[in-house]
């Protein structure tokens, strides 16, 4: 079946790098995405990278996807308090177009 | 000029009474979900209607029954409330079933007392 696993929370100095790592279990995904969620509001899209890369950088959000392993991660760099938030992994596979969330990373900055 | 969006954005009912949340998107997609946020954040998809159809129904109560009237509308009814449905319900829309991301609203929470 397909699942979606991350760890629940990390916590980071404010000024250093995060780094959010995902597994997924389903090797036909098309696309795999970051979404961040701060308290009281809805899904923001971060990024998603197609399956057939390796890595994707925008400003100072970096993906890198290891399709070998089924291993996602999201790298922040220089992070900052408003970066703090509940992140998520999700899959879209070809079966049915939905996304499968992972169950999300707390992410805490600390000044 | 907000893309995906649901009303009400609060919603609190007691048990055993019927509700509906609505949505809409303007951004001219063409698929259309339901996702459940539970209280420990847990996202799950209930439902996906591609032009109108319903193309994913997931384990859902039979008390839960999603009507498009178009493709750019996918409202939620809820029968008999139980304490077991409050969460924060997202809309969200796509074009197309593979490829784009999804775009999600910014949620309804739901509390049933």
């Amino acid at each position: 079946g397909e699942d979606v696993e991350q760890s629940l929370f990390l916590s980071v100095r404010e000024g250093d790098s995060s780094v959010i790592n995902c597994t997924y279990t389903d090797s036909s995904s098309t696309y795999l995405y970051w979404y961040k969620q701060e308290p009281g509001a809805g899904l923001q899209l971060l990024t998603y990278i197609f399956s057939n890369m390796d890595m994707k950088q925008d400003q100072r959000l970096t993906v890198l996807l290891n399709k070998k392993d089924k291993h996602l991660s999201l790298r922040i760099a220089d992070t900052q308090t408003g970066d703090s938030a509940i992140y998520f992994c999700a899959e879209r596979t070809g079966s049915q177009g939905n996304l499968i969330f992972g169950k999300g990373t707390k992410l805490s900055v600390k000044p | 000029d907000t893309a995906v969006s649901q009303t009400p954005k609060y919603l609190v009912t007691q048990m055993g009474n019927d509700k509906s949340i609505k949505c809409e998107q303007n951004l001219g997609h063409d698929t259309m979900y339901w996702y459940k946020q539970d209280s420990k954040k847990f996202l799950k998809i209930m439902f996906s209607y591609n032009n109108k159809e319903l193309i994913i129904n997931e384990t859902v109560p039979n008390r839960f029954s999603p009507k498009s009237p178009d493709k750019a509308h996918l409202n939620l009814h809820i029968n008999s409330l139980e304490l077991g449905d409050s969460a924060v319900y997202f809309c969200a829309s796509s074009q197309g079933q593979s490829n784009s991301p999804l775009h999600f609203g910014n949620g309804t929470r739901l509390t049933v007392t």
